[in-house]
């Protein structure tokens, strides 16, 4: 079955480390992004990439960094310059074209910086 | 600017009609979207709707688009208990990148 993957589910880090979060996708989706959820405040933007070896800041970049070296995999780590990094982290896919096809979402990773 | 905006909380009894309810700002928006999260999980996507239609059924499913108002709606029949999670409505716009805004998220309780 297609769909996307990320791992682990949960995580646990210690503050001043910097840890990477995984997403792969089977789906041939051209469009991969991160989005951050906290209680209360929805899903913000992190990055998006639309094609391989591409990719652009969203609305809260700061202290994050990614990569899209391959088609299938978007990996995302959170630095040590991320002030509160705790949260949970969805990566999502789509086709990319122009019609504005729907995102698909991962079961996301739970991360826990002490 | 675009802005999506939903009520935070809504309790039903099992077996009656749920409506959730969302405004958005943007008017170049082409396509909206309802998505439900159940707890510790990602986001499923449960229907969409063109910009230019009024209205989508889906089984038990309704959704209501009033693009005047920039109202959107999702009627829920015969609410079950396995309904009970969290619905984001979202909204995407046409442009060189077509972003997809979120919601804050409805959360859904059913009574049994």
């Amino acid at each position: 079955d297609g769909g996307i993957t990320q791992s682990p589910k949960y995580l646990f880090r210690k503050e001043g480390q910097n840890v990477t979060l995984s997403c792969e996708q089977n789906l041939n989706h051209d469009a991969m992004y991160w989005y951050r959820q906290d209680p209360g405040q929805g899903l913000r933007l992190i990055y998006y990439s639309q094609i391989v070896n591409d990719f652009q800041k969203g609305d809260i970049a700061e202290g994050y960094s990614v990569s899209r070296e391959k088609k299938e995999s978007f990996p995302l780590t959170v630095t040590s310059a991320q002030k509160n990094p705790t949260a949970f982290y969805l990566c999502a896919s789509r086709r990319g074209d122009k019609g504005n096809s729907p995102l698909h979402f991962g079961n996301g990773t739970r991360l826990t910086v002490t | 600017g675009e802005d999506v905006e939903q009520s935070l909380f809504l309790s039903v009894r099992e077996g009656d009609s749920s409506v959730i309810n969302c405004t958005y700002t943007d008017s170049s928006s082409t396509y909206l979207y309802w998505y439900k999260q159940e707890p510790g999980a990602g986001l499923q996507l449960l229907t969409y709707i063109f910009s230019n239609m009024d209205m989508k059924q889906d089984q038990r499913l309704t959704v209501l688009l009033n693009k005047k108002d920039k109202h959107l709606s999702l009627r829920i029949a015969d609410t079950q208990t396995g309904d009970s999670a969290i619905y984001f409505c979202a909204e995407s716009i046409s442009g060189g990148y077509q972003k997809v805004t979120f919601g804050i998220g409805t959360k859904l309780q059913v009574i049994p």
